[in-house]
């Protein structure tokens, strides 16, 4: 355990449906990541958040998706209109800003099924 | 995109015996990382390894890393069953400034599945 959560575990939905994922970062914690993870391939980055500011957004993050961190605190992921090519496992990482190292911990994911 | 490129793809030994995964990337790095995943858990950090280092140890875990040839390895001594998991390395590219203002975004390879038998 990390100390990252990531709610709800597994979420199975029909296509054309709204999800919501939850991330709970580490509490000191100021920076929040999102990646994308496919069967067999590695993480890739969505989105990052320092404090409740999001900084940055990669060109994967189409505009059905949404993130919010409101508070800077914990974060979430809304993704619109589902299709099946957004089934996938989404991570949540964190990081604390001005540690010597660039070690992100990550939560255990949320796997989505698109039906 | 993919940043590294992880081989072998996969990796089957026995127990007991040493593990040695590469990792080759395309652009300048502030380091390089390796995580390990087990199935369809979240990534635990092994090690990190700064541009400026060219090897690091912890515990039975080995990296290192030749930016001339951007390239690293991950050494696994006396491999555990336990150590049966997919590799990644990942990479938090230089260009896009270092210390707390960077971005620190990191981008991984595809993995190496290792399976260590008993």
């Amino acid at each position: 355990d990390t100390g990252v959560s990531q709610d709800p575990r597994h979420k199975i939905t029909k296509r054309g449906q709204n999800v919501t994922f939850r991330c709970d970062p580490i509490s000191e914690h100021n920076r929040l990541y999102w990646y994308r993870q496919t069967l067999g391939q590695g993480p890739e980055f969505l989105t990052y958040f320092q404090n409740e500011a999001q900084l940055e957004k990669s060109r994967l993050l189409s505009d059905r998706f949404s993130a919010e961190r409101p508070k800077g605190s914990f974060s979430t992921l809304e993704i619109q209109r589902t299709e099946q090519g957004d089934s996938a496992m989404y991570l949540c990482a964190s990081r604390l800003v001005g540690s010597s190292y660039n070690e992100q911990f990550f939560g255990p994911g949320t796997r989505l099924t698109v039906l | 995109s993919q940043q590294g490129e992880e081989d072998p793809q996969a990796l089957s030994i026995q127990e007991g015996e040493n593990a040695t995964m590469n990792c080759s990337y395309k652009t300048s790095i502030n380091n390089l990382q390796w995580y390990r995943q087990n199935s369809g858990r979240g990534l635990v950090h092994l090690i990190l390894i700064r541009s400026n280092e060219r090897e690091k140890h912890s515990g039975r875990l080995r990296v290192t890393l030749d930016t001339s040839k951007k390239s690293s390895s991950l050494l696994i001594t006396a491999s555990r069953a336990a150590d049966t998991a997919s590799y990644f390395c990942a990479t938090d590219a230089a260009g896009e400034g270092i210390g707390p203002g960077a971005n620190s975004k990191l981008t991984f390879g595809k993995g190496i599945t290792l399976s260590v038998r008993p």
